[in-house]
């Protein structure tokens, strides 16, 4: 059964800092990873899609990549901004439903 | 363009109590899905439906019940209503099934069943 973790569960960082969460997946049989944001009380934007032939993309200050064979994958932000608090949420795509982490949650202070 | 939309945004229900959640989407698309999310659990599938008239079960789905009679709509069901089944309810849709094709959320309903 995939399972996803992601570490840290909270992180707490000045701002202009650049930081890098993680997620690891247990099964590497994957069709894609996609990160979302979620605010609180807010439904999800997905931030970025890696399909499984994919190392990486970008979004603005936003990078993604992806080991499919180590089964992880990293969301780099550069120089955070207060806007950037929220819950990240990594999710990989097996069979017809994503599987998803429990998130990391960013605090980015002024 | 609204994307995903969800009705209603908050509920309060007895135990016992019926309800239904209406996912509608503008996007023309073929899957959608309903996920509940809990503290500590991350989100998890519930049923999901590729297309009009098909629906199938997900990780969790026992108490709850859908429909897909409109391409645009998927309706959860709630048929006799748990404190078990308190949580926030999302809704997502995408075009196709394939790892090309991201997901997209709705805003979600918080259910509290007391």
């Amino acid at each position: 059964k995939q399972e996803v973790t992601q570490i840290p569960a909270a992180l707490s960082v000045p701002e202009g800092e650049n930081l890098v969460l993680n997620c690891s997946f247990t099964d590497s049989a994957i069709y894609n990873l996609q990160w979302f944001r979620q605010d609180p009380g807010k439904g999800l934007t997905s931030l970025l899609l890696i399909q499984s032939s994919q190392r990486e993309q970008t979004s603005g200050r936003l990078n993604a990549s992806l080991d499919k064979s180590s089964g992880r994958s990293t969301l780099y932000i550069a120089a955070s901004q207060p806007g950037d608090s929220a819950t990240y949420l990594c999710a990989v795509k097996g069979g017809t439903a994503l599987i998803f982490g429990k998130g990391t949650t960013l605090s980015v202070s002024s | 363009n609204a994307g995903v939309t969800q009705t209603p945004k908050f509920r309060v229900l007895k135990t016992g109590q019926s309800m239904t959640l209406l996912c509608a989407q503008d996007m023309n698309h073929e899957y959608m899905y309903w996920y509940r999310q809990d503290p500590g659990m991350g989100l998890r599938l519930i049923h999901y439906s590729v297309g009009e008239g098909t629906t199938a079960k997900g990780e969790v789905p026992d108490g709850y019940n859908v429909s897909r009679l409109k391409k645009q709509n998927f309706l959860l069901g709630l048929e006799s209503a748990a404190p078990s089944q308190t949580s926030v309810y999302f809704c997502a849709s995408s075009s196709a099934g394939g790892g090309t094709y991201e997901q997209y959320f709705g805003p979600g309903t918080r259910l509290t069943v007391t």
